[in-house]
């Protein structure tokens, strides 16, 4: 079974630029999750939708970060415009069930670079 | 305080100990509890989850102690393999349902 998509898997950008980021979560899993992962912060949720509905963007550091999940098998993450305190690896995550108390499976990431 | 907190690390260990983790949460009403194992440059993985009464899996002991707010994982018998950050993770539910990673501890074995 195919796990959680991300794409790109690398981005390299200049400040500035517009950077979108896709995900496409496991068949069938009801919540999907934005995770930014950092040295020096560690994994911080984003933003998190139940079917589809944005529940907690409490996450989202800026008005630059905007998240959108249109279907049930696609969401974008979007950085406009982009600074160079934004790289980071940016992780997708699906869950079965809505909440948060499911099991996570985690998408292989985007490393996103920011210059 | 931070929301989770964890051993710092590294842990630098021979193959065959035993080694333990602790972390600690500073909300009471947390409602579920993880340990993601994340090799590098991959993304976390489900180790397992930390029931009331702890649980086991293989090598794995998890534990959970809700009066002094904190859980603790022990690997025994410990491989090249589990070579890895351990990361524990904390659920909160209320008006927004949290999920909350605590920074992880580096784990080294070495032959």
């Amino acid at each position: 079974d195919a796990g959680v998509i991300q794409s790109p898997r690398h981005e390299v950008t200049e400040m500035g630029q517009e950077v979108t980021l896709r995900c496409k979560p496991i068949s069938g899993h009801n919540s999907l999750f934005w995770y930014r992962q950092t040295m020096m912060r560690g994994l911080e949720l984003l933003i998190y939708f139940n079917n589809n509905v944005p529940i907690d963007d409490s996450g989202m550091p800026e008005d630059r970060f905007s998240a959108k999940m249109p279907n049930a098998s696609f969401s974008t993450l979007k950085i406009q415009p982009s600074e160079p305190r934004d790289s980071a690896v940016y992780f997708c995550a699906s869950s079965q069930t809505s909440g948060v108390t499911d099991t996570q499976y985690f998408g292989p990431g985007t490393r996103l670079t920011v210059l | 305080r931070k929301e989770v907190e964890q051993d710092p690390g590294p842990f630098n260990v021979p193959e065959g100990a035993t080694v333990a983790f602790n972390c600690t949460y500073s909300n009471s009403a947390s409602q579920s509890f993880f340990w993601y194992r994340q090799d590098c440059r991959k993304e976390p993985k489900l180790l397992m989850s930390v029931y009331s009464s702890g649980n086991e899996d293989g090598r794995f002991t998890a534990q959970l102690n809700r009066a002094s707010q904190y859980i603790s994982l022990l690997i025994r018998d410990s491989k090249l393999s589990d070579s890895a950050t351990y990361l524990c993770v904390v659920n909160e539910l209320g008006s927004y349902d949290k999920v909350i990673f605590g920074p992880g501890t580096s784990l080294s074995v070495i032959p």
